[in-house]
């Protein structure tokens, strides 16, 4: 079954602007929610991640946003490049645990 | 941070033949390799998990005679796809883990059976 869902399927947003991405996880003993992001022909890599002990993490442009009562965790992409069109990932996994949980991607391109 | 090199990263073969891609750990061992599957613009389909010395686990609806997965040391596993035909066309990539850096994936391999 689906344990982590997300959204939107795919994305287009303008040089400069915000792209926010949403996953919604199901397992309340998930511990650690990674984003990963993926170039065509590449494996995917890690991008920013959050325990659930913090509401956000900032690295550089890269925000996550986690609601532990919502069940709910974002990705925000400040001042978002035309490098930034990849496909990105959410997942989420327990502490301990090898078995991570993907959603199902989402196709960002930033138009020029 | 951690590495995981995998090889090839693009193969073409005949229908019938087998094709091995190797996912190896780098600069840490990995007692856990996980070996996807990825159709074009779609996720990561979780093949099998591969466990050091010990058989892979397989999904269900995973061939685990079509998909032949070795761990045999802490830093290789092996995905070998037997009898490969036109539908086992896709972008195979390997992860590994460790207690430190979590998951890591390899940067994928591309068959085409023809």
């Amino acid at each position: 079954q689906q344990q982590v869902k997300q959204s939107p399927q795919s994305l287009i947003v303008q040089k400069g602007g915000i792209s926010i991405i949403n996953c919604a996880y199901e397992n309340t003993a998930f511990d650690y929610f990674p984003w990963y992001q993926q170039f065509p022909g590449k494996g995917p890599a890690l991008l920013i991640a959050i325990r659930p002990d913090v509401s956000e993490k900032k690295e550089g442009r890269f925000t996550i946003s986690f609601n532990k009562s919502a069940k709910q965790f974002s990705l925000h992409i400040m001042d978002s490049q035309p490098g930034d069109s990849a496909t990105y990932f959410c997942a989420a996994s327990r502490r301990g645990n090898n078995d991570m949980r993907f959603g199902a991607g989402t196709r960002l391109t930033v138009k020029p | 941070g951690a590495v995981v090199s995998q090889h090839p990263s693009r193969v073409i073969c005949k229908s019938g033949t087998s094709v091995k891609i190797e996912c190896r750990s780098l600069d840490f061992q990995a007692t856990t390799m996980f070996w996807y599957r990825q159709f074009p613009k779609q996720s990561l389909m979780l093949m099998a998990t591969s466990n050091e010395g010990s058989k892979a686990t397989y999904e269900q609806g995973v061939e685990k005679d079509k998909f032949l997965i070795n761990h045999a040391s802490l830093t290789l596993s092996t995905l070998t796809v037997t009898s490969a035909h036109p539908e086992d066309s896709s972008f195979y990539i390997c992860s590994a883990t460790d207690p430190y850096y979590g998951y890591t994936f390899g940067s994928g391999t591309r068959l085409t059976v023809v």
